[in-house]
């Protein structure tokens, strides 16, 4: 089956940095989806992604649909506190009844 | 005001006994999903219904049967648990085969599930 290759799986940063990751996968995706998910409770949908070179902001956070289809990539600017969590992205190649493929997921640590 | 909701939240049973989770979404979507997230929180599609129909069935074993009484609820009975069924299992709902922005899926709170 599908598989997305999510990056890094940890990061350790300072609070006020700048954060990145990344996902690949040797399959085409017709949408990208970025979630976040905190402790007990479900992913919660970040930024949704619908075209190729797409390029799409929710507040301090950024993501890109590669424009081969096959990526995307996540940014936070001046990370805070309660951005601690787990990102995940999530691939869909059909219309939409079809599954989620997600990524394993980047847990996102802030240092005091 | 809550949009995807699951009972119960934790679910803690012995060996062989048959469980069931229960569903529900009110933002008027056609298709809703069950996903399994694993110890190292690793999410799987398992099963996908579009009004009330099932679409997809991922390689997950028959002693799970998820029923669609209605577009809204969609719920997930789990026959003889084993110790490997202990996960976190996540409800989601979208207007499935629309695609673009209609494609976009919304999870429930999710649901603690502990076989002894």
């Amino acid at each position: 089956g599908q598989q997305l290759n999510q990056s890094p799986q940890s990061m350790f940063i300072q609070e006020g940095e700048d954060v990145s990751m990344n996902c690949t996968s040797s399959s085409i995706f017709n949408t990208w989806l970025w979630y976040k998910q905190e402790p007990g409770e479900g992913p919660v949908l970040l930024i949704a992604l619908y075209k190729a070179g797409e390029l799409t902001s929710n507040g301090r956070l950024t993501a890109q649909f590669g424009i081969t289809r096959k990526d995307s990539f996540l940014n936070i600017s001046a990370s805070i506190p309660s951005d601690v969590g787990i990102y995940f992205c999530a691939g869909l190649t059909g219309g939409g009844a079809d599954g989620l493929t997600f990524g394993k997921g980047t847990h996102l640590i802030i240092q005091p | 005001d809550t949009a995807v909701s699951q009972t119960p939240k934790y679910l803690v049973t012995q060996m062989g006994n048959d469980k069931s989770i229960k569903c529900e979404q009110n933002l008027g979507h056609d298709t809703m999903y069950w996903y399994k997230q694993d110890s190292k929180k690793f999410l799987k599609i398992m099963f996908s219904y579009n009004n009330k129909e099932l679409i997809i069935n991922e390689t997950v074993p028959n002693r799970f049967s998820p029923k669609s009484p209605d577009k809204a609820h969609l719920n997930l009975h789990i026959n003889s648990l084993e110790l490997g069924d202990s996960a976190v299992y996540f409800c989601a709902s979208s207007y499935g085969t629309s695609g673009g922005h209609r494609s976009k899926q919304f999870f429930g709170p999710g649901t603690r599930l502990t076989v002894l």
